[in-house]
Formats: C-alpha cells, sequence, structure tokens
C-alpha cells in the first residue's frame, strides 16, 4: 500500500532562517505531489505542484521554492524565513493520469518567531 | 485559472439531521474531477467522496451524498444522519486530469450539535 511521510511535524524557526520540509511517498511511482499551505481555520492555498522530476509548476511567487531530486521526494524549501511564512504545510501526493484524489501527509506546523 | 468557492464559512446541525454545503467552481474544461475532504481537528485531510465530470450519477458513500450540477458547476455535499464524528472542517476541491493540479476552496466549518 502507498504512504506518505512528511516531517518534521513541528518546526520554530527565527526569522531570516533556512527552511527545509521533506516529503516522501512509498508504495508508487511516478507520482504527483503537492505542497499546500494552511493559514490557521483557513483554506488550504496550493504551493507548488510536480507531475516529474524537474517538473514543478509555482503557484504562488512567494518566499518559497521546492525541488524533486528523487521520483517519490518533495522539498520545501526557503533560503530566508519571514514571519508571514508561519502556518500550517501539508504535502501530498496522487496517482499520475488516475481518477482518485490526493493522498496527505500529516503536516508540518512551522512558527516563524 | 480554475478556481473553487465555498460561500458558507460556518454550518451547523442537529445531531441526527441532515446538512448540505456547497461548493462551486470556475473551469472552462469538460473533463475533470471534484472532491469533498474532511479535515478533523487532528489536521489530517480525509477524502470524503469523488466524482468525475462526465458521470451524469451524482457520487454515494454511505451518509455522504453530493449534488453534481455540471451546467451550473456547482458540486455540494449532503450528510444525512449527522454524528458527532462528523464535526470538521469540510473542503471542496477540482482536479484537472491535463495539468494534475488540485485546488481546493476555502472550507466549511461544521459543527454537530448534540
Amino acid at each position: 500500500s502507498q504512504t506518505i511521510h512528511q516531517w518534521p511535524a513541528t518546526l520554530v524557526q527565527p526569522v531570516g532562517s533556512p527552511l527545509s520540509l521533506e516529503c516522501t511517498v512509498e508504495g508508487t511511482s511516478n507520482p504527483n505531489l503537492y505542497w499546500y499551505r494552511q493559514a490557521a481555520g483557513r483554506g488550504l492555498q496550493l504551493l507548488f505542484y510536480s507531475i516529474g522530476i524537474d517538473q514543478i509548476s509555482s503557484e504562488v511567487p512567494q518566499n518559497l521554492s521546492a525541488s524533486r531530486p528523487q521520483d517519490r521526494q518533495f522539498i520545501l524549501s526557503s533560503k530566508k524565513l519571514l514571519l508571514s511564512d508561519s502556518g500550517f504545510y501539508l504535502c501530498a501526493w496522487s496517482a499520475r493520469g488516475r481518477r482518485g484524489g490526493a493522498f496527505f501527509g500529516q503536516g508540518t506546523r512551522l512558527t516563524v518567531v | 485559472a480554475q478556481t473553487v468557492t465555498q460561500s458558507q464559512p460556518e454550518m451547523s446541525v442537529q445531531e441526527a439531521e441532515t446538512v448540505t454545503l456547497s461548493c462551486t467552481y470556475d473551469t472552462s474544461e469538460s473533463d475533470y474531477y471534484l472532491f469533498w475532504y474532511k479535515q478533523p481537528p487532528s489536521r489530517q485531510m480525509i477524502l470524503v467522496i469523488r466524482q468525475e465530470a462526465y458521470k451524469q450519477q451524482n457520487a454515494t458513500e454511505n451518509r455522504f451524498s453530493v449534488n453534481f450540477q455540471k451546467a451550473a458547476k456547482s458540486f455540494s455535499l449532503k450528510i444525512s444522519d449527522s454524528q458527532l464524528g462528523d464535526a470538521a472542517m469540510y473542503f471542496c476541491a477540482y482536479r484537472s486530469p491535463d495539468a494534475q493540479k488540485l485546488v481546493f476552496g476555502q472550507g466549511t466549518r461544521l459543527t454537530i450539535n448534540p
């Protein structure tokens, strides 16, 4: 069966520090991968999605970047965090070309102080 | 660009009664997929139900059903016999088959009153 791992679960970082959130999918190949951010009590904002290695689309211009070094690994990064980067970050995957929905990791609660 | 709108930030319903959550979307595509997700206080996203645009029959999963109106670009979720465990944020989502994007609405917070 397929599983998705996202870590860390909680992170407190000072303003101006770098960020690296990692997401790994097991049990499938060539997945679509997604990063979302959710502000408290709000909806999910799509940040990046990827349909393959070196195929990453950015949805919102911002202080963040994404990379996909391996087929089932998706990394969200920042060189210098801002206070406004605080939030709940969710990684998700979906099967390429299939009709199903996406499946989500447990999320990372990021607090920038 | 595809957008998804949930016009009800909050809804409440008495336990055992029926509630309907609204969702509208904007797209120029003819083939796509729609979903409802549930996010309980644990914040884990749970897929509740899905609908394929080319299917006219409304999807049903136990107490959850949808009313899919393609021409109106409307996709509402009906929860029958509401239970306390149904209390959560509910998100409507749109997926384009070609671009593989998955876009969410702003969510509706559902409260179940005992």
